[in-house]
């Protein structure tokens, strides 16, 4: 049972564009929200999160945004750079259960 | 900065060998993670570890074991390598009530 799910396995952008990238949960209960960033043969970097108490949260070139109503959130990556290609993963978790539920990632390549 | 280190990078042992990951962290967390990751599937919770001498199962504990003796070293066992153990494995770690989570550079594991 996937609680949360990246329904896009890859996403390639032009360098300069927006890059998008989608996650949907299913159970209403999780209330915070991290995105990571993952380089091959590196572990995951955190990158930005978002409590369900808000609807968007913007950190640099990185907002994402929270829709509870239809459990969905997503990362935006403004302007996409070469260096932003990696896996990204969301991650879901109940606030101070400390645990968290991750994605299957979604493979990002920033074109030039 | 937090550092989270494993033993090995990258790992070749054979089927039914017992096998042992090791992990430590420098930031003083209470919190200690063990995951695997395998491509389409994301990062799954093998098992977490809320202070010394506790465990607790993830989603995918079975033909694994973890031992923590210490608070900063939290170690993953193999007890019979098989093939479909072969996999990336990262350890993670984050501090009592919070969410983020820090992560190890992971260990290619390889069993023939």
């Amino acid at each position: 049972d996937q609680q949360v799910k990246q329904n896009s396995p890859s996403l390639s952008v032009q360098e300069g564009r927006i890059s998008i990238l989608n996650c949907d949960y299913t159970n209403s209960m999780f209330d915070y929200f991290l995105w990571y960033k993952k380089y091959p043969a590196e572990g995951p970097t955190f990158l930005i999160s978002i409590s369900s108490i808000k609807d968007k949260n913007e950190d640099g070139r990185f907002t994402v945004f929270l829709n509870k109503s239809a459990k969905h959130l997503s990362l935006h990556i403004v302007p996409s750079q070469p260096g932003d290609s990696a896996v990204y993963f969301c991650a879901a978790s109940f606030q101070g259960a400390q645990k968290l539920v991750f994605g299957q990632g979604t493979r990002l390549t920033i074109n030039p | 900065d937090v550092k989270v280190t494993q033993s090995s990078r990258y790992l070749v042992k054979r089927t039914g060998e017992k096998v042992f990951l090791e992990c430590v962290q420098d930031m003083d967390h209470e919190n200690m993670f063990w995951y695997r990751q395998d491509p389409g599937l994301g990062l799954r919770l093998i098992y977490f570890s809320y202070d010394v001498k506790m465990k607790e199962k993830g989603d995918i504990p079975e033909g694994y074991s973890v031992s923590r003796e210490k608070k900063e070293r939290f170690s993953l066992i193999l007890e019979s390598a098989s093939t479909n153990q072969t996999s990336m494995y990262l350890c993670a770690s984050s501090p009592q009530g919070y969410n983020e989570q820090f992560f190890g550079p992971g260990t290619r594991l390889t069993v023939l």
